[in-house]
């Protein structure tokens, strides 16, 4: 699968912007995940890329370089419920739902 | 209300002792899939399945069977549990074009003793 390598944690400051990076290897690679997972929860769904650029969701944007083999979750005005872990995930080519995580960056918003 | 349900939500076990897991959504999507999260190696896919009678192997599979008889419904079933597989399972479920991502069960945390 592939080898999606993040950041452990990051801390920010409310009202703040944090960018959380995260790379692959592009060799089979097939679109591109991020997930919210609150402590105790599920993950829940935040975006898909799979062409390069950035996509925006109101408070959250997501972009992607395929070239680079690089991502990154950009959250604007953070608020003290965005503390969470932060799931990047990699689709596989090859098999059409083998996804595969990243350990997850943990991020702290501190008032 | 759309949602993927996993029955139980906790599980205390022996070792050697046979258990399943269950799973069931109602949005009638075709693609389902069972992960394993354990502290410092994230979500680790164990098996996933395309669609009925559709199963492929993730990257633990070790130990673990699952089956698709039903689209709805993808059990994860543990024929002999070691203490190895104590972890966090989740259930999760998408759309054949995966576009809009996984919606993930609640969990179910399985202990082996």
């Amino acid at each position: 699968g592939q080898n999606i390598d993040q950041p452990t944690e990051m801390t920010a400051t409310e009202g703040a912007i944090v960018q959380i990076n995260c790379t692959y290897q592009t060799s089979g690679f097939n679109g591109l995940f991020w997930y919210q997972q609150h402590a105790g929860e599920a993950p829940t769904f935040l975006s898909y890329n799979v062409l390069d650029g950035l996509e925006e969701k109101g408070r959250f944007s997501s972009f992607l370089s395929r070239s680079k083999g690089y991502s990154y979750l950009l959250l604007k005005e953070l608020q003290m419920k965005d503390s969470a872990s932060y799931l990047c995930a990699g689709r596989n080519s090859g098999g059409y739902q083998k996804v595969t995580f990243g350990t997850g960056t943990k991020l702290q918003v501190i008032p | 209300e759309a949602q993927v349900t996993q029955n139980p939500r906790y599980l205390i076990t022996v070792t050697g002792k046979k258990l399943t897991v269950t799973c069931s959504q109602n949005m009638n999507h075709e693609y389902m899939s069972w992960y394993r999260q354990d502290p410092g190696l994230g979500l680790r896919q164990i098996y996933y399945s395309m669609n009925v009678e559709v199963t492929d192997k993730g990257d633990v599979p070790e130990g673990y069977k699952v089956s698709r008889k039903e689209k709805r419904n993808f059990p994860l079933i543990l024929e002999s549990p070691s203490p190895n597989q104590t972890s966090l399972y989740f259930c999760a479920s998408s759309p054949e074009t995966g576009v809009g991502g996984y919606t993930f069960g609640s969990g179910t945390r399985l202990t082996v003793v």
